[in-house]
């Protein structure tokens, strides 16, 4: 089956400054690749999706890249902002209607004013 | 604009004791998802449901678990026989029968088993 890794666990940026977290994924049939952002206490909350047949999405500040070959996508935030802190968590699966996502074990970004 | 809502938002349980999670989806979702989150890990699927069936399920919904699609409206999530290892938050998720694959997550409900 397919395993999601991230990294890093845990970040720490100054405002202002980008940052970039990573995922990678092993089953190469996977072909949508959502990002979710998760307030304390709060529900998933979609930020930027991409699909295999793209190489990149970028919506405002946030943009989303993928590497199919190497299995990887990342997500890159720019001109971060105190309330972009959350948890950020990847996930990848088949554009299947029944097939689940297996999300990535999360990323904590502090935004540091 | 149309959100998933759960309740209750906290749910404190005996160990052996039966709960019963509810959703209601956005009302022109068809598909249905249950995943669970334990304290500071990351969100876990465990069942998809369509067409008022289990489309596919994870090793974690075993037997104890089971879900049901009672009327138009909900989308239930039993635990028969509580566990302390249950504990975590429970979410629900919908989509639609369109080919936009992202989930709509609803707020969650904490479960807590003693």
């Amino acid at each position: 089956g397919e395993n999601v890794e991230q990294h890093p666990s845990t970040l720490s940026v100054q405002e202002g400054d980008s940052a970039v977290i990573k995922c990678t994924y092993s089953d190469s049939a996977s072909n949508y690749f959502p990002w979710y952002k998760q307030e304390l206490g709060k529900r998933p909350q979609l930020i930027i999706d991409i699909r295999s047949n793209v190489g990149e999405k970028k919506d405002q500040r946030i943009a989303v890249t993928l590497n199919k070959t190497a299995k990887h996508f990342s997500l890159h935030i720019t001109e971060t902002q105190p309330e972009d802190s959350a948890v950020y968590f990847c996930a990848a699966s088949q554009d299947n209607y029944g097939q689940n996502f297996v999300f990535g074990p999360g990323t904590r970004l502090s935004v540091l004013p | 604009e149309p959100e998933v809502t759960q309740t209750p938002s906290h749910q404190v349980t005996q160990m052996g004791q039966e709960v019963i999670l509810r959703c209601v989806p956005i009302s022109n979702h068809l598909y249905f998802y249950w995943y669970r989150q334990i304290l500071g890990q990351k969100v876990e699927f465990l069942v998809s449901f369509y067409n008022n069936e289990i489309s596919e399920k994870s090793e974690i919904f075993d037997d104890q678990f089971s879900v049901e699609r009672p009327d138009g409206s909900n989308f239930t999530l039993k635990i028969r026989s509580t566990k302390l290892e249950d504990s975590a938050m429970y979410f629900c998720a919908s989509r639609t029968s369109g080919t936009h694959p992202q989930r709509d997550f609803g707020p969650g409900t904490r479960l807590t088993v003693l």
